[in-house]
């Protein structure tokens, strides 16, 4: 089974400096999809950014980016220019690549991210 | 709609009552996720419907806990003989394919046992 691994439960950041968020995971499959999702307050859930496995390139969005290291089995979230409209719980999740009941989403326990003004 | 609907939004109910949560999913979705999300706590999966798959209920936590998919489309969580300890927010994603695709969440629905 897939696990997936935060251990911050919480970072700080002053505004308009950058963060870095990590994470770990676990798995025996060669391709898989890798995402970052944030939930503000509001409690909606919002996908940050999406990685392929396959893909070497690592993904951007914006203020966010993520550093993919495969073998290691590391996918951290990069936000640059923080602003206090990030401050949210940020979670990683992983899921395989195939349909059907093995294709579900597995989560991370979450990091929160305070953005100080 | 536009995304996914969950309802109630608030539920307070009494320990031993049963419960009903819906989820309706975006038009098209195949795939449809329910998890809880204990107090500023991470996701704990639930339940995975796709298409006409098997769902995967491996993350129910007891059989007080059930959920079905009607039509591929809507699906309702139930919960038998609360407890207290099943207060949380529960929430509800959908993904028009499963696989690498996008998962849209709802707001979600807090439950409260007292």
């Amino acid at each position: 089974a897939q696990t997936v691994t935060q251990s911050q439960p919480e970072m700080s950041v002053q505004e308009a400096e950058t963060v870095t968020l990590s994470c770990t995971y676990d798995t025996s499959e060669s391709n898989y999809y890798l995402f970052w999702y944030k939930q503000p307050p509001s409690r909606q859930m919002i996908l940050v950014i999406r990685q392929e496995a396959y893909k070497q390139q690592n993904a951007t969005e914006n203020r966010f980016s993520v550093n993919f290291q495969k073998a290691a089995k590391s996918f951290s979230l990069k936000i640059s220019d923080s602003q206090l409209g990030d401050t949210a719980m940020y979670f990683c999740a992983f899921m395989s690549p195939f349909t059907g009941a093995n294709s579900k989403l597995t989560f991370g326990k979450g990091i929160t991210l305070s953005v100080r003004p | 709609g536009a995304g996914v609907s969950q309802s109630p939004s608030n539920k307070v109910t009494e320990k031993g009552k049963d419960v009903e949560l819906r989820c309706d999913p975006i038009s098209g979705h195949t795939a449809l996720y329910w998890y809880r999300q204990s107090l500023g706590q991470g996701l704990e999966f639930l339940i995975y419907f796709q298409g006409n798959s098997a769902p995967d209920k491996s993350g129910l936590p007891s059989d007080r806990f059930s959920a079905e998919r009607t039509g591929g489309s809507v699906s309702t969580l139930t919960i038998q003989r609360t407890q207290q300890e099943d207060s949380a927010v529960y929430l509800c994603a959908s993904s028009p394919q499963g696989a690498g695709t996008e998962a849209f969440f709802g707001q979600g629905t807090r439950l409260t046992v007292v």
